[in-house]
């Protein structure tokens, strides 16, 4: 059963238009939310987060929003770069101050020049 | 230098084998983590160790056993090989436990069973 859900396995931009990458996720538990990116023969990379009392954080070139009552958060990408192709894994905490990280199955993002 | 370095990023070897995976820190973390990622891409959690001690071990067959002999070094040692086992294992460490701090992964180590 999954928990935090990346319906769309890919995605194709054209290099300086904006990229959106969306995840839902079906349990309230979840308070934090993170978003990594990773490279072939990479391991995954932090790329931004958000906590659940907030509805957008942003960080350069790279926005998250979290819509709480639709269970529903976006990484928007403006403007993209063909350096941004990878796959981008959408991830959800529940629990304590330990509780486990609970990723998506990713969304692979092509940006063309 | 990399920050986080397993080995080996290969390993193909026979069903009911033992295999081991090696891990190493060197960002002065607290915490490290194993995770799996299967042939359907789901990254999942297996274990998690704070300053040595078990802090997080999910329903994993105990033919997987972690072992962690000082803070930099997160080992994986994998008895009786199943055809199942085969994915991409990743090390990954932060400075505590807490899931909100960003957590650096290793490069993966990809294990085929023959």
């Amino acid at each position: 059963d999954q928990q935090v859900k990346q319906n769309s396995p890919s995605l194709s931009v054209q290099e300086g238009r904006i990229s959106i990458l969306n995840c839902d996720y079906t349990n309230s538990m979840f308070d934090y939310f993170l978003w990594y990116k990773k490279y072939p023969a990479e391991g995954p990379t932090f790329l931004i987060s958000i906590s659940s009392i907030k509805d957008k954080n942003e960080d350069g070139r790279f926005t998250v929003f979290l819509n709480k009552s639709a269970k529903h958060l976006s990484l928007h990408i403006v403007p993209s770069q063909p350096g941004d192709s990878a796959v981008y894994f959408c991830a959800a905490r529940y629990g304590g101050s330990q509780g486990n990280l609970i990723f998506g199955k990713g969304t692979k993002l092509s940006v063309k020049p | 230098d990399t920050a986080v370095s397993q080995t080996p990023k290969y390993l193909v070897t026979q069903m009911g084998n033992d295999k081991s995976i090696k891990c190493e820190q060197n960002l002065g973390h607290d915490t490290m983590y194993w995770y799996k990622q299967d042939s359907k891409k789901f990254l999942k959690i297996m274990f998690s160790y704070n300053n040595k001690e078990l802090i997080i071990n999910e329903t994993v067959p105990n033919r997987f056993s972690p072992k962690s002999p000082d803070k930099a070094h997160l080992n994986l040692h994998i008895n009786s090989l199943e055809l199942g086992d085969s994915a991409v294992y990743f090390c990954a460490s932060s400075p505590d436990p807490t899931p909100t701090q960003p957590q650096h992964f290793g490069d993966g180590t990809r294990l085929s069973i023959l």
